[in-house]
């Protein structure tokens, strides 16, 4: 069974400083994998799609890594700012049709 | 584009009582999906449909019908629900069933007393 963790849970970090994120995954037999980013009662929105074969994606100030044999990618925000205050979240896409989740990593900038 | 539309936004149930959450799109998506959202669960797969007129169980249906009208919309139904359905559901849609990026709904929150 597919398992997403995330680590840490939360992150507090001042404005400016670069932001990065984890996100690790059991069975490296995944289609893609996908960044959202959920505000405070709100849905998801995607940041960035990893298809398997990639090894990073890139938008603005975005940039995420993938590396499927060791089963784990990372998200880099540089330069962050009080409006990068959100949840995070990763998902991937594997056999069946399913898309699991992490449990997200809530991310505080002060100002 | 409205993107994904679900109605209602908030709603509080009875026990025992059913009800149906509406999903639309307008990004001509054949997937859809039905998702939940608990604290410490994080996001659940309750059903998809990967096509009009096809529809598949997820991770957690026990308790939930679906019924893919059209290409465009997608309701889930509680037909006598329980307060372990209380959470924040999602519809989601996407253009194929691999090889998509999904875009997700304002959510639908549900109370169950």
């Amino acid at each position: 069974k597919q398992e997403v963790t995330q680590i840490p849970a939360a992150l507090s970090v001042p404005e400016g400083e670069n932001l990065v994120l984890n996100c690790s995954f059991t069975d490296s037999a995944i289609y893609n994998l996908q960044w959202f980013r959920q505000d405070p009662g709100k849905g998801l929105t995607s940041l960035l799609l990893i298809q398997s074969s990639q090894r990073e994606q890139t938008s603005g100030r975005l940039n995420a890594s993938l590396d499927k044999s060791s089963g784990r990618s990372t998200l880099y925000i540089a330069a962050s700012q009080p409006g990068d205050s959100a949840t995070y979240l990763c998902a991937v896409r594997a056999a069946g049709n399913k898309l699991t989740f992490g449990g997200g990593t809530r991310v505080l900038v002060k100002p | 584009n409205a993107g994904v539309t679900q109605t209602p936004k908030f709603q509080v149930l009875k026990t025992g009582q059913s009800m149906t959450l509406q999903c639309a799109q307008d990004m001509n998506h054949n997937s859809m999906y039905w998702y939940r959202q608990d604290p410490g669960m994080g996001l659940r797969l309750i059903y998809y449909s990967a096509s009009e007129g096809t529809t598949d169980k997820g991770e957690v249906p026990n308790g939930y019908n679906v019924s893919r009208l059209n290409k465009r919309e997608f309701s889930l139904r509680l037909e006598s629900a329980a307060p372990s359905q209380t959470s924040v559901y999602f519809c989601v849609s996407g253009v194929t069933q691999l090889q998509e990026t999904q875009y997700f709904g304002p959510g639908t929150r549900l109370l169950v007393l």
